[in-house]
Formats: structure tokens, sequence, C-alpha cells
């Protein structure tokens, strides 16, 4: 089954509204998240690497203040989509990293499809 | 900075066959990780291998195998007895210790019954 779970998994929201997608590992302590945005027919781009209890690092050309990142416990990290906009509708996945028994494995979740109109 | 390559958009198989993925990558680091992703339609990045840097030995995973040149800086994906369901895009990526993984443009494979 998943280990990290990535909630909702579609999202349809209106432009200049925000949107929070969650991620969450579900049996393991996750120190460190990331936040990947994949355009159609693209690769995955980096975004930001989220720290538990400190603030994110963002990726140069990510805004920070749009792309608001919380890593306030060690299993939940999310990802809000400020005053979005259509150009933002993309897909946005999450991987954690476990740092125990499974060796520093890298978890990958669902994603989820951001839809702004 | 570290960069992945995938110098092939796009690669087609006969069922059956074997196919390899091609993947190049840039790094001054001595100690890192290295993965083939499988993405299907459904969009969930499935891990088809891994390698550790510093093991010689390439990885196998059943029908996947890898073919890891260090000095060349290259990693290849080659796909044995290739069936319908192999079809997706193929990312390989890369990784060093405990930061974050970088991805190549991607390869999609075909499998032709």
């Amino acid at each position: 089954g998943a280990v990290v779970s990535q909630h909702p998994s579609r999202v349809i929201c209106k432009s200049g509204t925000s949107v929070k997608i969650e991620c969450r590992s579900l049996d393991f302590q996750a120190t460190t998240m990331f936040w990947y945005r994949q355009f159609p027919k693209q690769s995955l781009m980096l975004m930001a690497t989220s720290n538990e209890g400190s603030k994110a690092t963002y990726e140069q050309g990510v805004e920070k203040d749009k792309f608001l990142i919380n890593h306030a416990s060690l299993t939940l990290s999310t990802l809000t989509v400020t005053s979005a906009h259509p150009e933002d509708s993309s897909f946005y996945i999450c991987s954690a990293r476990d740092p125990g028994e499974r060796g520093n494995t890298i978890y990958f979740g669902e994603g989820s499809w951001l839809t702004v109109v | 900075a570290q960069t992945v390559t995938q110098s092939q958009p796009e690669m087609s198989v006969q069922e059956a066959e074997t196919v390899t993925l091609s993947c190049t990558y840039d790094t001054s680091e001595s100690d890192y990780y290295l993965f083939w992703y499988k993405q299907p339609p459904s969009r969930q990045m499935i891990l088809v291998i891994r390698q550790e840097a510093y093991k010689q030995q390439n990885a196998t995973e059943n029908r996947f195998s890898v073919n890891f040149q260090k000095a060349a800086k290259s990693f290849s994906l080659k796909i044995s007895d290739s069936q319908l369901g192999d079809a997706a895009m193929y990312f390989c990526a890369y990784r060093r210790n405990n930061n974050d993984m970088r991805f190549g443009a991607g390869t999609r494979l075909t499998v032709k019954p």
C-alpha cells in the first residue's frame, strides 16, 4: 500500500482563490519532503524542499509567497497555492524521504491535479 | 549543478523484445544514487530500479537491469521480454545523499503487440 498519501487527488478552484494540497507520510517520520510540479508531457520540476520545523527551501524561479509550504509535523507537509490563476493549473506531486530502515528511500505521493478556472 | 539527460523522447519495442533506454548525468560528486522511475497514465511514480554509485555491480530487478558506467556518467535501463504493461513514461533520476531528486526529461516507451 501507499506509504505517502496526497490529498486531494483532483481539485478545481476559481481564479483568485487559494487551494491547499496535503502530503502525508503514513508509517514513517519524514523530516524532509519535496514538492514537484509536472506540466503535461514534461518532467517533474522541483519546486521546493520542505523541512520539518523550518522554512522551506525554494528553487530558483518559484515564488515562495505564491506557493506556501508548511511542514508542521513529521508526517505532514502542505502546499498552498495562493491567489491561483489558470497558469497554475498543473499536476503537483510530493515525495518524502524515509531515513529509517528502508535505507533512506524516497517515496512519492499519488499526485494532485489542480485546475484553476 | 546536477543535470540528467535523456536523449530519447520516444522509444518503441515489440512485445517480448528487449529495449534500452539511455540516460547520462553530470555531477562532480562521487557518492550518489541513480534511479529509473516508471510513470503510467495514472501519473503514479513507480520505482523500477535503483543504483548506488559506490556499487560497481549493475542493479537488476527481474526483467529490468541497468548498465551503470560511472566514469562515463551513463546509466541506461534495459527492459527484457517487454510486456504491454511496460508502456509508460520512464524517468531517469539522480539524487545526492539526503538531497532532492533531479529528473531527466523522460522517455515515452510504446510496446507493440
